[in-house]
């Protein structure tokens, strides 16, 4: 596609329920990062692809946070047994890889609230 | 490691006004730089960027910034705002070698004031 695609945009859950966000990054971009977006605390950093692997997963917050991406394109955010602190804009990125100083393009998040 | 600073969380400006938003960074190794900005109820998206060369970088839309090495900064400037301007801004850097992960500050809201 055009750019970078997440669904869905809002997503409420209750509380203990297992969510799924997937991303479907610019078609050829190698590497795929997820984001996440809370009320006054900016952007945090959660896992990062290169290809279908994950050589950077340092800001999974806990073991409750999973993230796969599998044919080198679309990748799935999984967050099981949500708790009220998780919600939050889940951003993805991706970039061409290739060279070192390309930009990454961002998608338009998904909102998840979880009640 | 790097870390981002943005030390102004919001920044109001009066119209047709100049301004700058602040950012310092941190790092053992040389950094690209970055500012992304997020216009109210869209996604992020690129605003301009350094890779080597020149220190002054700019935006079609007339912000710039400066690479200051010395000082580890990226502030961003614009000399006269606009209404449209409003929106919240991120600075960001991402190593040259090895870890390729994408620092960001925790932004500047800017208000631009009629």
């Amino acid at each position: 596609g055009a750019g970078v695609s997440q669904s869905p945009s809002n997503k409420v859950t209750e509380k203990g329920k297992d969510v799924e966000l997937r991303c479907d990054p610019i078609s050829g971009h190698t590497a795929l990062y997820w984001y996440r977006q809370s009320l006054g605390q900016g952007l945090e950093f959660l896992i990062y692809f290169q290809g279908n692997s994950a050589p950077d997963k340092s800001g999974l917050p806990s073991d409750r946070f999973s993230a796969e991406r599998t044919g080198g394109s679309v990748s799935t955010l999984t967050i099981q047994r949500t708790q009220q602190e998780d919600s939050a804009v889940y951003l993805c990125a991706s970039r061409q890889g290739a060279a070192r100083g390309t930009e990454a393009f961002f998608g338009q998040g998904t909102r998840l609230t979880v009640v | 490691a790097q870390s981002v600073t943005q030390l102004d969380s919001q920044v109001p400006v009066f119209e047709e006004a100049p301004v700058e938003l602040r950012c310092n960074y941190s790092s053992s190794v040389s950094v690209y730089l970055f500012w992304y900005v997020q216009y109210p109820n869209q996604g992020l998206q690129l605003l301009l960027k350094y890779l080597s060369g020149s220190t002054l970088v700019e935006s079609i839309n007339g912000f710039e910034a400066e690479f200051n090495k010395s000082q580890t900064s990226f502030h961003l400037r614009k000399p006269s705002v606009h209404i449209s301007d409003t929106a919240e801004y991120f600075c960001a850097v991402r190593s040259q070698f090895g870890n390729e992960k994408l620092t960001f500050g925790t932004g500047t809201r800017l208000t631009i004031i009629p």
